[in-house]
């Protein structure tokens, strides 16, 4: 069993509407979450991290973290059609050699 | 931004045919990673690597070897390929800021 658990598997929103993804780490040991983007046919890239409990935006993009439960989301607002890939949920137990359980991700797709 | 380049970008081979899957880096990152990935799984960690010399076995290390000959070049290899490592292989480098920077992937197709 994966212990990094995403939902949902696939959303599909319109263009201009929130986008809310949501991620669950079973392992209690790890502490640092990442959130990667990958579009079809590409790799994966960085696009948000959160260490810290609370909120963290970056531009149209928030992502909240709550250490107790381990579950972290990732908000985009005002999505748009070049939003539509895979998100893929990371967490790490602090720098650990870098080492990263990805979870299955969420295909978001975005509807002009 | 940080470059990888893997090599070659698709491959097919058959059941026992033996693979190597290479992978370089130039930033100088320390660290260096093999992932493969599937539909329904996400990334997988194969092997990894802190330095020249260096592996650790990762999540899913049956079937495969890797070597790491310098700072910029990784490799895995696959000595009796088998059809269940058919994928889509990706290979990572990790800055100072623990940001994993991946390749453009490898595609292999094991018949």
């Amino acid at each position: 069993q994966q212990k990094v658990q995403q939902s949902p598997e696939s959303l599909i929103v319109p263009e201009g509407g929130m986008a809310s993804l949501n991620c669950t780490s079973s392992d209690r040991n790890v502490d640092y979450f990442w959130w990667y983007r990958q579009h079809s046919g590409k790799s994966p890239k960085m696009l948000m991290s959160i260490f810290s409990n609370g909120e963290k935006e970056e531009g149209r993009f928030t992502v909240h973290l709550n250490k107790a439960s381990l579950h972290t989301s990732l908000h985009i607002r005002d999505s748009q059609p070049s939003d539509s890939a895979l998100y893929l949920c990371a967490a790490s137990k602090g720098s650990a050699l870098g080492r990263l359980h990805f979870g299955a991700g969420t295909q978001l797709i975005v509807i002009p | 931004e940080a470059a990888v380049t893997q090599s070659p970008r698709n491959k097919v081979t058959v059941t026992g045919g033996n693979v190597t899957l290479s992978c370089r880096q130039t930033n100088s990152h320390n660290y260096m990673y093999w992932y493969r990935q599937d539909t329904g799984h996400g990334l997988r960690l194969i092997h990894y690597s802190y330095g020249a010399g260096n592996l650790q076995i990762g999540d899913v290390p049956d079937g495969y070897k890797a070597t790491r000959t310098t700072q910029e070049d990784f490799f895995l290899l696959l000595e009796l390929a088998s059809p269940s490592q058919t994928s889509l292989y990706f290979c990572a480098s990790r800055d100072r800021g623990d940001t994993q920077y991946f390749g453009p992937g490898t595609r292999l197709l094991v018949l």
